[in-house]
């Protein structure tokens, strides 16, 4: 149990067009959501805390009008790239929790922006 | 400032060998999780450890919890080309909500 998927597994873009990544759990609610950002030979890093339908919490440095989260529903986030640049080219994990303690990882978008 | 260090950064040994991650902080953390990851996948949770001084197993894999909550060690015994991976160790702090911070990670590359 607890699966958690994301969509699409990979993109490629056009700098300055924009670019939706899904979260979704697959057999539990997800109150909470986290969208995590990792760049190649490095750690995980926090971007946001989404909760179910409320707005999303941003990390400090991470701007919320490039990267626009929606939490629809207890199994669906969505992770909009704004406007992308080269720069934003990452692999962009989400994770999703019914309590506070157990997050489930999805398996990674990784988004490359030419 | 990273919260959770880990050392060594890089790490390549022959199978059969023993090797130790440390994971480090200042800060204290109500539970500590340690994931490994492959590449082009989402991490995978080994085992999540929650009390001061804590040990346990996974087959060959063996975890401590700091008894101050602070710090953790993975040690791998005789160690396989199947343990090859990133290994991260991430903790949620002592009033942090259930925010996972994540260490900065240790890249294990094990060769026949």
């Amino acid at each position: 149990g607890a699966v958690v998927s994301q969509h699409p597994s990979w993109v490629i873009c056009k700098s300055g067009t924009s670019v939706k990544i899904e979260c979704r759990s697959l057999d539990f609610q997800a109150t909470t959501m986290f969208w995590y950002r990792q760049f190649p030979k490095q750690s995980l890093m926090l971007m946001a805390t989404s909760n179910e339908g409320s707005k999303a919490t941003y990390e400090q440095g991470v701007e919320k009008d490039k990267f626009l989260i929606n939490h629809a529903s207890l199994t669906l986030s969505t992770l909009t790239v704004t406007s992308a640049h080269p720069e934003d080219s990452s692999f962009y994990i989400c994770s999703a929790t019914s309590n506070a303690d157990t997050q489930y990882f999805g398996p990674g978008t990784r988004l490359t922006v030419l | 400032t990273q919260l959770l260090e880990q050392s060594p950064q890089f790490l390549s040994i022959q199978e059969g060998e023993n090797l130790t991650v440390y994971c480090n902080s200042s800060s204290v953390f109500s539970s500590l999780q340690w994931y490994r990851q492959e590449p082009g996948e989402g991490p995978v949770l080994l085992v999540t450890v929650v009390t001061g001084g804590e040990v346990k197993k996974l087959k060959r894999l063996t975890f401590q919890f700091g008894d101050a909550r602070k710090d953790s060690s993975l040690h791998i015994t005789a160690a396989q080309p199947g343990d090859t991976g990133l290994y991260l160790c991430a903790g949620i702090r002592t009033g942090g909500g259930n925010k996972l911070t994540f260490g900065t990670g240790t890249q294990l590359k094990v060769e026949l």
